[in-house]
C-alpha cells in the first residue's frame, strides 16, 4: 500500500480482555516503531524493531505489553490484561532508514479504549 | 533520557498573523530536530526537519531555528492559513538511539 496502516481503527475491550493491534509498515521499511499517544499527549515511544529484530523494547509500560515482527514486515502490539490506564492511540511508525535517522511515516493509530 | 518542553500548548492567530511554537531540550547530544503535523483525527506527518549543523531552515511559508546553546529551537509559521489549523509536535533525537522524543504538542487554530 501506500502509506502505514493499522487495525483495528477502534477497539473497545473490557478490563482484562487481551487485545491485539496489527500495523502493515510501508514496503521494504527497515524500522518500524510503536508509540503510545495519550490525549492531548505528544506520542511516547514504546519499542523499536529494525527488520525482525526488536532492538529496543525500553518503552513498553509493563510485562502486559508485547510485541513482535516475525518476518521482518508486519507487526503486532499485544497488551493483556487490558487496564483503565491503556487507554490510549497506538500509532506505528516505519522509516526506511536503520534507527531514528530517517522521516517517520506514521499509520493513523488504533485507538483503544478499555471500560 | 532526553527531555523535550514544549510551549505554548494552545495558540490562536488570526488568518495571515504569524505563529511561533517554542521546544527547549536537555540532552545536549541530541542532534535532529523533526517538526510533526497532526490534523484533527489524522496521522503525524513531517513538515520540516533541523540537524545541528545549522542553525535555520525554510521551506515557503514555514522556517525552524535551532539554538544548540540555549538547547532551544522553534516553528516558525508566516502567513497563516486555516489549513494551518493542527497539532504540531516537536521531536529531539539523538541519532544513534532508537527513540523520538515529542513533546506535548501546540494545538494552532487559525481564524478566519
Amino acid at each position: 500500500g501506500a502509506g502505514v496502516s493499522q487495525s483495528p481503527r477502534y477497539k473497545v475491550a473490557k478490563r482484562g480482555q487481551d487485545v491485539a493491534l496489527r500495523c502493515d509498515p510501508i514496503s521494504g521499511h527497515v524500522s518500524l516503531f510503536w508509540y503510545q499517544q495519550a490525549l492531548g499527549q505528544g506520542p511516547e515511544f514504546l519499542t523499536y524493531f529494525q527488520n525482525e529484530a526488536q532492538l529496543d523494547k525500553s518503552g513498553l509500560p509493563s510485562d502486559r505489553f508485547f510485541a513482535e515482527r516475525p518476518e521482518g514486515s508486519v507487526s503486532t502490539l499485544k497488551i493483556q490484561r487490558t487496564q483503565q490506564e491503556d487507554s490510549a492511540v497506538y500509532l506505528c511508525a516505519s522509516s526506511s532508514r536503520v534507527g531514528n535517522t530517517g522521516e517517520l511515516f506514521f499509520g493513523e493509530g488504533s485507538r483503544l479504549t478499555v471500560l | 533520557g532526553e527531555n523535550v518542553e514544549q510551549h505554548p500548548s494552545t495558540l490562536s492567530v488570526q488568518e495571515g498573523d504569524s505563529a511561533v511554537i517554542k521546544c527547549t531540550y536537555s540532552d545536549s547530544a541530541s542532534n535532529y530536530f523533526p517538526w510533526y503535523k497532526q490534523e484533527l483525527g489524522k496521522r503525524p506527518q513531517l513538515i520540516i526537519d533541523i540537524r545541528s549543523n545549522v542553525g535555520e531552515k525554510k521551506d515557503q511559508r514555514i522556517a525552524v531555528t535551532l539554538n544548540k546553546t540555549a538547547k532551544h529551537f522553534s516553528l516558525h509559521i508566516t502567513e497563516t492559513q486555516p489549513e494551518d489549523s493542527a497539532v504540531y509536535f516537536c521531536a529531539a533525537i539523538e541519532d544513534t538511539g532508537n527513540q523520538f522524543y515529542f513533546g506535548t504538542g501546540t494545538s494552532l487554530t487559525v481564524i478566519p
